[in-house]
């Protein structure tokens, strides 16, 4: 595609449900990012994937939180049992190569509101 | 793993005047320092970007300077305009991605 693209946009649910975050990177790129960003905060990194292995996942926030990748292009981000403090805006990058060092590219991100 | 400070957290300025952002970081192998611009309720996106073995690096108004040996990077913005109003992130990788510092809002008053 033409970009990152998220889904779903916006999402609501209840304390305790799990809830699914796609994110398709951009055609061709290896690396794949998730990040978090809480309201006035920065870009919180969760997990990083180059090709469908998770070399670094050093992020993530509690065993709620899980993220696979498939085929090398997408991947979906779970969180078990939601929490009020996981509302965020939870933001997918992809690069070409090993992000260290180059652009990445985001997504509009995927907003996350636990009630 | 990399620690990435960033002042200020909020900047105000006038139209035309210059802004300055500031970002310490704490581990000496980082070698890529880039600049993200993230306007609002919209997705950051790489404005400039500098590596470590050059020491300034312009793109139209805005320039970033890098200090290896004080481990700051910095972001200059000249001749402000309104739509320079956004939030700011510098960033420097650790072993295998980015982390990003906390954001600078800029604004920009006409």
């Amino acid at each position: 595609g033409a970009g990152v693209s998220q889904s779903p946009s916006n999402k609501v649910t209840e304390k305790g449900k799990d809830v699914e975050l796609r994110c398709d990177p951009i055609s061709g790129h290896t690396a794949l990012y998730w990040y978090r960003q809480s309201l006035g905060q920065g870009l919180e990194f969760l997990i990083y994937f180059q090709g469908n292995s998770a070399p670094d996942k050093s992020g993530l926030p509690s065993d709620r939180f899980s993220a696979e990748r498939t085929g090398g292009s997408v991947s979906t981000l779970t969180i078990q049992r939601t929490q009020q403090e996981d509302s965020a805006v939870y933001l997918c990058a992809s690069s070409l190569a090993h992000g260290n060092t180059g652009e990445l590219f985001f997504g509009e991100g995927s907003r996350l509101t636990v009630l | 793993g990399e620690n990435v400070e960033q002042h200020p957290s909020t900047l105000s300025v006038q139209e035309g005047d210059s802004a300055v952002i500031k970002c310490t970081y704490s581990d000496s192998a980082s070698n890529y320092f880039p600049w993200y611009k993230q306007e609002l309720g919209k997705r950051p996106q790489l404005i400039i970007d500098i590596r470590s073995n050059v020491g300034e690096k312009k793109d139209q108004r805005i320039a970033v300077t890098l200090n290896k040996t004080a481990k700051h990077f910095s972001l200059h913005i000249t001749e402000t305009q309104p739509e320079d109003s956004a939030v700011y992130f510098c960033a420097a990788p650790p072993r295998s991605t980015l982390t990003f510092g906390k954001g600078t809002m800029l604004l920009v008053s006409p």
